[in-house]
């Protein structure tokens, strides 16, 4: 069972342009929400990751909204530049369970020149 | 941010053969790291929780005896797959956190396939 939903599942942006990629969640136990991006052949890497007690965090170029009380995230990717075409996972874990991260199912973004 | 490497990055081997993978926090230590499964196009799929000095959790629909796990020290847990098939070709990533921390870093992954 997917913990996790994600979409849409894959994006085209053009470049300069904003990415937004959506999450929701149903486990109100979870307590960290971060953003990985993924390269073909390659491990996720840590993007920016957001805890339920505040509404938004941005880091750069990136930014993670978050509505607790409808249990959706979402990250924006503003500016977009062809270098972030690569695959975005959201993902949710709580202390509970060790942090263990549970995955959506990732979006396929590809920004065109 | 903390480095996690895995090796080897690719491993090629016939059937019926063991494939040792490692998982070293270069820079930190690490009490927990997960192994996780991807295949193709997907998401990752958490295999089994790994905690140092005791025995691994093993996630539902995941064979113990087939995916063996050890967590000796504070830096490196290994996961080896047993009598491999090709059923088990897939992309294998470790991820370590450090200590109370719930940043979660990851290896580069091993591509296993399985002839």
């Amino acid at each position: 069972q997917q913990q996790v939903k994600q979409s849409p599942q894959s994006l085209i942006v053009q470049k300069g342009g904003i990415s937004i990629i959506n999450c929701a969640y149903e486990n109100t136990a979870f307590d960290y929400f971060p953003w990985y991006q993924q390269f073909p052949g390659k491990g996720p890497a840590l993007l920016i990751a957001i805890r339920p007690d505040v509404s938004e965090k941005k880091e750069g170029r990136f930014t993670i909204s978050f509505n607790k009380s409808a249990k959706q995230f979402s990250l924006h990717i503003m500016d977009s530049q062809p270098g972030d075409s690569a695959t975005y996972f959201c993902a949710a874990s709580s202390r509970g369970s060790g942090y263990a991260l549970n995955f959506g199912k990732g979006t396929s973004l590809l920004v065109t020149p | 941010g903390a480095v996690v490497s895995q090796h080897p990055s690719r491993v090629i081997c016939k059937s019926g053969t063991s494939v040792k993978i490692e998982c070293r926090s270069l820079d930190f230590q690490a009490t927990t790291m997960f192994w996780y499964r991807q295949f193709p196009k997907k998401s990752l799929m958490l295999m089994a929780t790994s905690n140092e000095g005791s025995k691994a959790t093993y996630e539902q629909g995941v064979e113990k005896d087939k995916f063996l796990i050890n967590h000796a020290s504070l830096t490196l847990s290994t996961l080896t797959v047993t009598s491999a098939h090709p059923e088990d070709s897939s992309f294998y990533i470790c991820s370590a956190s450090q200590i109370t921390n719930e940043k979660l870093f990851f290896g580069s992954g091993t591509q296993l396939s399985v002839l």
